[in-house]
């Protein structure tokens, strides 16, 4: 098993170019979530999808939007890049919650992007 | 509104010492409280939860001490280790809400020096 797998690792891009962040997983999970790390600012919800066919933002979601393809994908689209995009971006996953604990979060290695 | 507050931001220790870091959280209603471990390069994974009905949970060298009337919870890492130099996330969550989001601590860069 791959786990969650994010797509490219590393770009450069020129302010107000387009791009979409790839994620896929593969653990059957229904939930899935996009954060931006940044220093100083911890983890920042973008956008999650709670389920198949469901979208919701989160903390930051201005000048994001998402797509849940399937079950197993969940893309990021920076539709007209800025300076303050740059950051890293990860995707995470989380199955059901199931006895007493809740599931936890799986986390893709991330996407460092640059916004020039 | 931040809702989990999460100190120091940075933190020095040497090899076999004990290093502790502190989280604060506002909503009464949070029953999860996970913390994760993220090495250079890579995303973050979880290292130990506890839930508010226990004061304390042990993970080998981790544990996790809770005060639920503070609304306070920490963790220390017993003789501390190089390979546990990371940044360290403390979050929150609902567990009987499903999938909600998790809401995490702004984090705590740890380095270990032998």
């Amino acid at each position: 098993n791959a786990g969650v797998t994010q797509t490219p690792k590393f770009q450069v891009l020129k302010t107000g170019q387009s791009m979409t962040l790839q994620c896929a997983q593969d653990m059957n999970h229904n939930s899935m979530y996009w954060y931006r790390q940044d220093p100083g600012m911890g983890l920042r919800l973008i956008y999650y999808s709670a389920s198949e066919g469901t979208t919701d933002k989160g903390e930051v979601p201005n000048g994001y939007n998402v797509s849940r393809l399937n079950k197993r994908e969940f893309s990021l689209r920076l539709e007209s890049a800025a300076p303050s995009q740059t950051s890293v971006y990860f995707c995470a996953s989380r199955g059901r919650t199931q006895g007493a604990d809740n599931s936890p979060l799986h986390f893709g290695n991330g996407t460092r992007l640059t916004v020039t | 509104q931040q809702q989990v507050k999460q100190s120091p931001q940075s933190l020095i220790v040497q090899k076999g010492g004990i290093p502790i870091i502190n989280c604060a959280y506002e909503n009464t209603a949070f029953d999860y409280f996970p913390w994760y471990q993220q090495f250079p390069g890579k995303g973050p994974a979880l290292l130990i939860a506890i839930r508010p009905d226990v004061s304390e949970k042990k993970e080998g060298r981790f544990t996790i001490s809770f005060n639920k009337s503070a609304k306070q919870f920490s963790l220390h890492i017993m003789d501390s280790q190089p390979g546990d130099s990371a940044t360290y996330f403390c979050a929150a969550n609902l567990r009987s809400s499903g999938n909600t989001p998790l809401v995490f601590g702004k984090g705590t860069r740890l380095s270990v020096i032998a």
